[in-house]
């Protein structure tokens, strides 16, 4: 298996600007997370689904965060307008028998 | 609130040294434990997990973990550190199939 995989691996956008990253998920896991890493606030959970469904999104920072998973192969995360402090580095993972697997990650810049 | 305390922000230590990173977690009933690393410029794996059993785990590497339930413990440790050991560790709690909520990590640097 590939494992989880994170596209793009690293964006660089101006401030204003919509940024889409997408995750695809080890086949078979139903549970998916988004988590963002700053050196500042360490690694925050922003949402999860769980077969598609979001489950707990209580962590996403604000309405110009949003999450989808449109299917069991495919999630987006989306912000707009971005803004500077929302440079970071956004993992995806999904969900084995309790296990998390990571993808690379996605460096996001936002000048 | 659920949550996970790693001790040491920072750790340096010299090759063959014995390491012991501690974590302490607040949860409500069931929980399960990991460590996962990071080494630099990577993504997160996972070295060793605790869900029920023996409490003293062993995980790569020849990392191991101990779940002191009465402590609300889960340290991690190595007897001999080696210098690829250089890496962020983290860890985490879950309460059965929810979230898995990470502490803020410890970064090991490794001398030679």
């Amino acid at each position: 298996d590939a494992g989880v995989i994170q596209s793009p691996r690293h964006e660089v956008t101006e401030m204003g600007q919509e940024v889409t990253l997408r995750c695809k998920p080890i086949s078979g896991h139903d549970y998916l997370f988004w988590y963002r890493q700053t050196m500042m606030r360490g690694l925050e959970l922003l949402i999860y689904f769980n077969n598609n469904v979001p489950i707990d999104d209580s962590g996403m920072p604000e309405d110009r965060f949003s999450a989808k998973m449109p299917n069991a192969s495919f999630s987006t995360l989306k912000i707009q307008p971005s803004e500077p402090r929302d440079s970071a580095v956004y993992f995806c993972a999904s969900r084995e028998s309790g296990e998390l697997f990571f993808g690379e990650g996605s460096r996001l810049t936002v000048l | 609130a659920q949550s996970v305390s790693q001790h040491n922000h920072h750790v340096i230590l010299s090759e063959a040294a014995s390491l012991e990173l501690g974590c302490n977690y607040s949860y409500g009933g069931t929980v399960n434990l990991f460590w996962y690393v990071q080494y630099p410029g990577q993504h997160l794996q996972l070295l060793l997990k605790y869900f029920s059993g023996d409490p003293l785990v062993k995980g790569i590497k020849g990392f191991e973990a101990e779940f002191i339930k009465s402590k609300f413990s889960f340290n991690l440790r190595k007897p001999s550190v080696q210098w690829s050991d250089t890496a962020e560790y983290f860890c985490a709690a879950s309460g059965g199939y929810n979230k898995l909520i990470f502490g803020a990590g410890t970064r090991l640097a490794v001398h030679p």
